[in-house]
């Protein structure tokens, strides 16, 4: 089975753009999980989606969004971005949407704000 | 709010020696557990979890945590390391029912040959 797959890979924009970061699950899986990992902060949760619905929320301002289609990928939207956007977005799957479900990660995408 | 703390953020150990790496957190009711390891250029995986029974939990490579109620904590171990056990380690707790995990900063371990 192909594992999870984030693009693109590597990110650069400047403050003010906004920036869409895709994640395809494995296959069979229907959650969807971000996370923001930065050095100040570490690895914080942003949101989780289940069937196109979002389930689950972290303390992240509206700036941050994300969707997910019928096929289960994801998207997540970062809008006016700000310097301290910088970071390492991972995206996680897993076939339920239960805390007992394995969570398999991505390579992630580097994103720089300049 | 809930915090995870890792004491440790870097460990350096030369191969063979015993591992422990600690790891408390500040909830008071039930929680699931867990410990995720990231290898050099790979991604970020599960270890080993807890949710229930035994407090002793054993996972993948030889690696086991144990969970003590009383001091909020579930300490990683492996009793002899290998240089491919090189890697950045994190705690990570889910309070309750709670789906949003929280992690810890991290440690880092260097096992040397």
């Amino acid at each position: 089975k192909a594992g999870v797959t984030q693009t693109p890979r590597y990110l650069i924009k400047t403050r003010g753009q906004q920036v869409t970061l895709s994640c395809s699950p494995i296959s069979g899986h229907r959650s969807v999980s971000w996370y923001q990992q930065t050095p100040g902060q570490g690895l914080q949760f942003l949101f989780e989606y289940f069937s196109e619905t979002q389930r689950n929320k972290g303390n992240f301002p509206g700036r941050f969004s994300g969707r997910q289609f019928s096929n289960s990928r994801s998207e997540m939207n970062v809008s006016t971005l700000e310097l301290g956007d910088s970071a390492l977005y991972l995206c996680a799957s897993s076939f339920e949407s239960r805390v007992r479900d394995t969570q398999y990660f991505g390579p992630g995408t580097r994103l720089t704000v300049l | 709010a809930q915090s995870v703390s890792q004491h440790n953020h870097h460990v350096i150990l030369s191969e063979a020696a015993s591992l422990e790496l600690g790891c408390n957190y500040s909830y008071g009711g039930t929680v699931n557990l867990f410990w995720y390891v990231q290898y050099p250029g790979q991604h970020l995986q599960l270890l080993l979890k807890y949710f229930s029974g035994d407090p002793l939990v054993k996972g993948i490579k030889g690696f086991e945590a144990e969970f003590i109620k009383s001091k909020f904590s579930f300490n990683l171990r492996k009793p002899s390391v290998q240089w491919s056990d090189t890697a950045e380690y994190f705690c990570a707790v889910n309070p309750g029912g709670s789906y949003i995990p929280t992690f810890g900063r991290g440690t880092s371990l260097i096992v040397h040959p």
